[in-house]
Formats: structure tokens, sequence, C-alpha cells
């Protein structure tokens, strides 16, 4: 089946500084990757949707100078938290689908930053 | 618009007993419907689907859901639980209108005791 991984699992990182996650289709092409943040016995909330070759594009209230998303390439994604903040501490998933229609999102193992 | 109610945050319930983990949703167009299952700091994996067809649909640990069209929902059903079915479910859905993404329930977490 259709597996997407994430990199790193987790990460902690001080106040200030900046965090890069990957987020790779392994053995299919995602025309489409998606972003969401889940918060401790919460749902997941989507960040930002990213078509390769093209900008991103963010849901209502998420800071896009913040959370900088590039999709370079039709199996990487990456998403930046820049001068991350104790309060971006959060577990951030991502998923990949491809084509632009009905399809089956195919999600990440998620990655747990912890910003001290 | 399109939203997804999962009207318990937890259902506590003794191993082999059934289960029944409920949701609804709201949307003036056609849906396609979804069920995930999250285990413990771990990505989501999808559990089953309707995309059309029968309004059964079952996956391959013994789970089953059922689309109903008239009430809305898409409830999640198993006859008897495992201890390894200990996780937290999310309901989604996606809408012709809503273009093509998913909107998730707040979850569910199933807590199954021995």
């Amino acid at each position: 089946g259709a597996v997407v991984s994430q990199h790193p699992s987790w990460v902690i990182c001080k106040s200030g500084t900046s965090v890069k996650i990957e987020c790779r289709s392994l053995d299919f092409q995602a025309t489409t990757m998606f972003w969401y943040r889940q918060f401790p016995k919460q749902s997941l909330m989507l960040m930002a949707t990213s078509n390769e070759g093209s900008k991103a594009t963010y849901e209502q209230g998420v800071e896009k100078d913040k959370f900088l998303i590039n999709h370079a390439s039709l199996t990487l994604s990456t998403l930046t938290v820049t001068s991350a903040h104790p309060e971006d501490s959060s577990f951030y998933i991502c998923s990949a689908r491809t084509g632009t229609g009905i399809g089956e999102q195919y999600f990440g193992p998620g990655t747990r930053l912890t910003v001290t | 618009a399109q939203s997804v109610t999962q009207l318990d945050s937890q259902v506590p319930v003794f191993e082999e007993a059934p289960v029944e983990l409920r949701c609804n949703y709201s949307s003036s167009v056609s849906v396609y419907l979804f069920w995930y299952v999250q285990y413990p700091n771990q990505g989501l994996q999808l559990l089953l689907k309707y995309l059309s067809g029968s309004t059964l649909v079952e996956s391959i640990n013994g789970f089953e859901a059922e689309f109903n069209k008239s009430q809305t929902s898409f409830h999640l059903r198993k006859p008897s639980v495992h201890i390894s079915d200990t996780a937290e479910y999310f309901c989604a859905v996606i809408s012709n209108n809503a273009g093509n993404m998913l909107t998730f329930g707040g979850g569910t977490r199933l807590m199954v005791k021995p």
C-alpha cells in the first residue's frame, strides 16, 4: 500500500529556533499534500494544503510566515516552524493524495515537536 | 459547509463486548465517509470508507459502518472488541462542494477493559 513517512518522528528545540519537518510519499506521487496539527486529546486541524510546484494554501488563522511549507517535488513536502515558541509544541501530521478528485489520503506517522 | 460530530468523546467497554461509535455529518450534497484509527503517538490509519454502492462497509479486523443518508450518520460498530482495539477513532467526511477536503470529527477514545 501507499506509504508516507515523516522525519523526524520527534524533535525538541529551543524557543526562537526553527525546525524543519519532512514528509515523503515513498511509493507513489503525491500531487497534493496536507499538513495537520493535533493537540493532546483533540482532533486534527488542517493547517495548509500544498500542490506540487505551487504555493501552499493556508487555512484561516494559520500564519503562513511562521509555518513555511514547500512542496518541491511529487514525493516531498516540508514544513518549517520558524522562530518556534512553546505554544507551537504539538503533534504535526502530514498526509498525501494522488490527483485532485475524491481520493484516499495516506497519513504519515506524525512528528512530535516540543519547544522548550 | 460540511461538519462531523462524534457524539462520544470516550467509550469504555469490556473486552468481548459489542461497541458502537457514533458519527453524524452535516452536508447538503453527496458525501464520502471515512473512519480512521489512531494508536498512541502514531499517525492515522484508514479503517474503512464509504464512497458509493453498498451502504454497509467492513474492515478487515471486524469493524463495520453503515451509511444512513436519512439520518446523516455513519456509525462504527464491532460485535466483539479486543484489548488491542483501544485507540482513538476519527470519523471524517469529504463532500463535493468542499474542495475534496477531509473534515474530521472530534474523535472518540475507545477504551477496552479486560
